[in-house]
This record gives C-alpha cells, sequence and structure tokens, in this order.
C-alpha cells in the first residue's frame, strides 16, 4: 500500500529565503504526483502536477522535482513571502489506484515578515 | 467555470442526526471524490466515482456513510445516524478520467456533531 510522508510537519522562515519542502512515498509505480496548497479553514489549491516520465515543473517562484525511481519529490519555494504561509500537501496517483490519490501529512509553513 | 460546489459550508448537529452533504463537480469531469480531514489522520479518501458509478468504497468508514451520484452533476454524502467523531471538514473533488490529469477539490464542508 502506497504511503506519503511529508518532512518536516511545520517550518518557520523569514521572509525572503529560499525554501524545499520534501515529499517521499514508498511505491515508485506512479502515474504523476501532485502539490496542493491549503489555506487554514480552505479547501485545496492545485499548485504543479508532474507526470512520471517529467522531472520537474515550475510555475512563478514554485520548482518541483520529482524523482521517481527514489520515490521522492521537492517543492521549491525561491524568495518566500508572508502569503506564502500555508499548508502545502503533496499526493502521488500511483498506478495500483486507478485514479485516486494518496496524500502525505503537509508541511505547515510560516513565513515570518 | 465555477469550480466544485459543495453545500453547506457548515454544518451544525447533533449525535444521532442525519446529515447530507451535497457536490456539484466541474461540468464535463467525470471523476468524483469524497475526502475526510482531521487534524489526527489527515487527508483520506472515502470513495470514488467514475461515470456515476462508485469504483472504490474501501476507506467509507461505517454502514453509517453512504454516497450517491445519481447524475454526472451532482452528488452526495450522507450520515446517518451521525456521531461526534465524525466532526470533520469533508471534501469533495473532482476531475477527469485520466490518470494524467489534476484533481480539484471544492470548498470543503465542515461538520460539527455535537
Amino acid at each position: 500500500k502506497q504511503e506519503v510522508t511529508q518532512i518536516p510537519a511545520a517550518l518557520s522562515v523569514p521572509e525572503g529565503e529560499n525554501l524545499v519542502l520534501n515529499c517521499s512515498f514508498t511505491d515508485s509505480a506512479i502515474y504523476n504526483l501532485q502539490w496542493f496548497r491549503q489555506d487554514p479553514g480552505k479547501g485545496l489549491t492545485s499548485l504543479l502536477l508532474i507526470q512520471s516520465s517529467q522531472r520537474e515543473q515550475t510555475s512563478g517562484r514554485l520548482n518541483a522535482s520529482l524523482d521517481k525511481s527514489s520515490g521522492r519529490s521537492t517543492l521549491y519555494i525561491a524568495a518566500s513571502q508572508p502569503g506564502d504561509s500555508a499548508t502545502y500537501l503533496c499526493a502521488v496517483k500511483d498506478r495500483n489506484a486507478g485514479n485516486m490519490l494518496t496524500f502525505g501529512g503537509g508541511t505547515r509553513l510560516m513565513v515570518k515578515p | 467555470d465555477a469550480g466544485v460546489i459543495q453545500s453547506p459550508r457548515h454544518e451544525v448537529t447533533e449525535m444521532g442526526q442525519e446529515v447530507t452533504l451535497r457536490c456539484k463537480p466541474i461540468s464535463g469531469h467525470n471523476s468524483l471524490f469524497w475526502y475526510r480531514q482531521t487534524m489526527m489522520r489527515g487527508l483520506e479518501l472515502l470513495i470514488y466515482f467514475n461515470n456515476n458509478v462508485p469504483i472504490d468504497d474501501s476507506g467509507m468508514p461505517e454502514d453509517r456513510f453512504s454516497a450517491k451520484m445519481p447524475n454526472a452533476s451532482f452528488s452526495t454524502l450522507k450520515i446517518q445516524p451521525s456521531e461526534p467523531r465524525d466532526s470533520a471538514v469533508y471534501f469533495c473533488a473532482s476531475s477527469l478520467d485520466r490518470v494524467s490529469y489534476e484533481q480539484y477539490f471544492g470548498p470543503g464542508t465542515r461538520l460539527t456533531v455535537t
């Protein structure tokens, strides 16, 4: 059964820092990996989707990488801003689970002004 | 598109009462997912429909939970009778039934059972 782990569970950084959030998964037979952002009391917003054949995806200050063989993904946030404060979740769609996602526990990010 | 629509946004009910949560997926999406999120257990998939047919309901916690999708634009998640431990945020998500496609989430329904 696929298991997704996110480290650290919480992170606090000063504004302007570049930071990396980590996601690991146990079964490398995946279709894709999706990074989400969740603000307190809100739903999930999709940030980036990386297909299994891709190594990375970029959107603005966000860059997500995927190393399928080692079961790892990272979300890099450049020049962090207070508005980036949220919980970041990664989820994988694996080949043994049809169209379903398995989520990690999330990393709660606080960017201090 | 308005995105995935859920109602109500908040629900407070007493133990033993029936609760019905509603979801309207994004038009054209043929996969629909119900999730539950709690502090203790994180985000859990409850049930997943494809073309209005339940595909996997292994995440439904008990017989008190049931879900239906009578047509492509509407789904319900019902809890009868509700218990305090059902208190959580319930999310609905939809996607195209293509493994390469993203899932899009609704704003969630915060359920409190007293």
